[in-house]
């Protein structure tokens, strides 16, 4: 299994806190992956990574930010949560953007904001 | 429309059925990738293809670039097989496009 780890693995957050998730990789893995995953929709792109800290917006960016200081680490921040952002966060990986790279992702991490 | 689609949205086999998954996509690809999605679990890759056909144990997967359409099948499926299925494409970059996943219940 590639060495993904998401933490934490669950937070209750209050509406209007800061939060931030975190993905430790040890692959050593150039992309790496923020995803959200709801009900009814598929998994949708927040940020991703391409390098130390090169970022770049995904499809459902809006509150949300990102840093890549180190290769292996890549955070997410809920800069002020709400209500909306209640879901399961998914970080992945990939070696490159060749054809035949894969993806592997962490456990996720269940984020509910009250 | 959505860019990746899957059929069905639910499927639910009794044990030792062979089934048959659906992706049809829209965009060009430089591959495709099913993942498989447990109850309250991980995601975990179980085929990437970029052309013609795959097995691992009694899965099977196969892809027709010309007509943007790939097949998972699962031989004499077993309870465990239960899981959500999402097929996921590469397009000519770093990004990846997910379909919606297919519910897969396999009864005893």
């Amino acid at each position: 299994d590639a060495g993904i780890t998401q933490s934490p693995r669950h937070k209750v957050t209050e509406t209007g806190t800061p939060v931030t998730l975190r993905c430790h990789q040890t692959e050593n893995h150039r992309y790496m992956y923020w995803y959200r995953q709801d009900p009814g929709h598929g998994l949708r792109l927040i940020h991703y990574s391409y390098g130390v800290k090169d970022t770049d917006k995904g499809e459902v960016s809006d509150g949300y930010s990102v840093s890549r200081s180190k290769t292996e680490d890549f955070l997410l921040t809920l800069e002020s949560a709400t209500s909306s952002q209640t879901s399961v966060y998914f970080c992945a990986i990939s070696a490159d953007s060749s054809y035949n790279s894969p993806l592997h992702f962490g456990n996720g991490t269940r984020l509910t904001v009250t | 429309k959505n860019e990746v689609e899957q059929s069905p949205q639910n499927l639910t086999a009794q044990e030792g059925e062979f089934i048959t998954i659906n992706c049809s996509y829209s965009v060009g690809i430089s591959a495709l990738h099913w993942l498989q999605q447990h109850p309250g679990g991980g995601i975990v890759s179980l085929f990437m293809l970029s052309s013609g056909k795959k097995k691992h144990g009694r899965l099977i997967a196969t892809i027709n670039i010309q007509e943007k359409h790939s097949s998972l099948h699962i031989t004499a499926s077993h309870p465990r097989d239960s899981a959500v299925y999402i097929c996921a494409v590469r397009n000519y970059g770093q990004n990846f496009v997910f379909g919606p996943g297919t519910r897969l219940s396999v009864l005893p």
